[in-house]
């Protein structure tokens, strides 16, 4: 299997413009998280589906930020309009359900890094 | 809320030295604890994991028990190698949810 595929690596953009980062779980995981990585607040969750409805989005920061999840094998995570304190690097996890599902191992993929000048 | 504190870093060791990183939690209930390390430029990677008390997880020559007692997580190694630098972050998960909260994470340099 590949993995967790995540795409864009590396995006640098201006302040205002639309920013749309893109993650491909494993194939039959029921589960994908969206973290976001900083030096200042470390490791934080998102936003976290569950057969492609989003299920606790607590964490994301404010209303310039939205997930989608239009299918199994596909999810967004955009920022419009981005702003220079979004810089960050964004992870995408997955995760199946199998045998209960609660401590099953979260797969993540390489992460993108968002620069926004 | 629940909460994951780690020693902060970096950790500086040389090769074959023994390795422990700290970690302490606060939740409610019997969460699942887990250590995940992420080596440069990649992303996490599942370390090992136990789910109740006195439960040692184990992987790659990595220890950490599960202390109710103590609500700690301890990271050891008894030699450690320079493939094993990396940031380790200690995480945990409450038993109703899916979602892990992350310790901010230990640096971790060893030298030849």
């Amino acid at each position: 299997d590949a993995g967790v595929i995540q795409s864009p690596r590396h995006e640098v953009t201006e302040m205002g413009q639309e920013v749309t980062l893109r993650c491909k779980p494993i194939s039959g995981h029921d589960y994908l998280f969206w973290y976001r990585q900083t030096m200042m607040r470390g490791l934080e969750l998102l936003i976290y589906f569950n057969n492609n409805v989003p299920i606790d989005d607590s964490g994301m920061p404010e209303d310039r930020f939205s997930a989608k999840m239009p299918n199994a094998s596909f999810s967004t995570l955009k920022i419009q309009p981005s702003e220079p304190r979004d810089s960050a690097v964004y992870f995408c996890a997955s995760s199946p359900r199998t045998g209960g599902g609660r401590n099953n191992e979260q797969f993540f993929g390489p992460g993108t890094r968002l620069t926004v000048l | 809320g629940d909460s994951v504190t780690q020693m902060e870093g970096p950790v500086t060791l040389s090769e074959e030295a023994f390795l422990t990183i700290n970690c302490t939690y606060t939740a409610t209930g019997y969460p699942s604890l887990f250590w995940y390390v992420q080596y440069p430029g990649e992303g996490l990677q599942l370390l090992l994991k136990a789910t109740k008390a006195d439960d040692k997880g184990s992987n790659k020559g990595f220890e950490a028990t599960y202390r109710k007692e103590t609500t700690s997580f301890h990271l050891e190694k008894g030699s450690v190698q320079v493939s094993d630098s990396a940031v380790y972050f200690c995480a945990l998960k409450r038993n109703s949810g899916y979602a892990l909260n992350f310790g901010k994470g230990t640096s971790l340099l060893v030298t030849p």
